[in-house]
């Protein structure tokens, strides 16, 4: 079983700050997906990676996968409250196949303004 | 339809009772999956469909919970017998593709209280 751990669970923080929350896991992913969710919605897809090593950015959000495809970390810059959300991460599996993402149990970032 | 829709929102069952929640997807997807969110967690994989084929149910709780995808398009997962662990938000996603490297998108889910 692929299993994807999440840290931290919970991170308030002030406006303005800079957060980095991490995504690791034991095993190889193919991919790895990042995702927001906001309360009573769907997740919706914000990157996904696929080279170990490979840094993609958007806006103030920078993600990185590491260079064994192990873990994953998103680094926001100057917060702001609409980055409120819950953050998960999700690994494809090695064979590439679609059989279904494994979620991690995610992080919920909360932005006081 | 723009999104995939699911329905209903949100389904209050007494113990015991059969319930079944509807998802349809975006038009022409080949994958569909369903997942399970526990408040205050990660969605869980439940199964995924190719098309009309289920090509993995190892996500299934136990054999209370069915799902099916007769034509390749609307999906629906069925729970028969509810119990009270079965409160949940149930998610379904599609995905344009069978490679695990694309974009599954997100209905916004089923909240299931069983009481």
């Amino acid at each position: 079983t692929q299993l994807l751990e999440q840290s931290p669970q919970f991170l308030s923080i002030q406006e303005g700050e800079n957060l980095t929350v991490y995504c690791n896991s034991s095993s190889v992913f193919s991919s790895l997906q990042w995702y927001r969710q906001e309360p009573g919605e769907g997740p919706v897809l914000l990157v996904t990676v696929v080279t170990g090593g490979e840094v993609k950015k958007l806006k103030r959000l920078t993600f990185q996968f590491g260079d064994a495809r192990k873990d994953s970390s998103l680094h926001i810059t100057a917060a702001q409250p609409g980055d409120t959300g819950l953050y998960l991460c999700a690994g494809g599996d090695s064979g590439g196949g679609a059989d279904g993402l494994t979620f991690g149990k995610g992080t919920h970032l909360i932005i006081q303004p | 339809g723009a999104g995939v829709s699911q329905s209903p929102r949100y389904k209050v069952a007494k113990r015991g009772q059969d319930v079944a929640l509807r998802c349809d997807p975006i038009s022409g997807h080949v994958s569909l999956f369903w997942y399970q969110q526990a408040l205050g967690q990660g969605p869980e994989f439940l199964t995924y469909f190719q098309n009309e084929a289920q090509l993995d149910k190892s996500g299934l709780p136990s054999d209370r919970f069915f799902a099916e995808r007769p034509e390749g398009s609307v999906s629906t997962l069925k729970i028969q017998r509810t119990q009270q662990e079965d409160s949940a938000v149930y998610l379904c996603a599609s995905s344009p593709t069978h490679s695990g490297f694309t974009e599954a998108f997100f209905g916004q889910g089923t909240r299931l209280t069983v009481v």
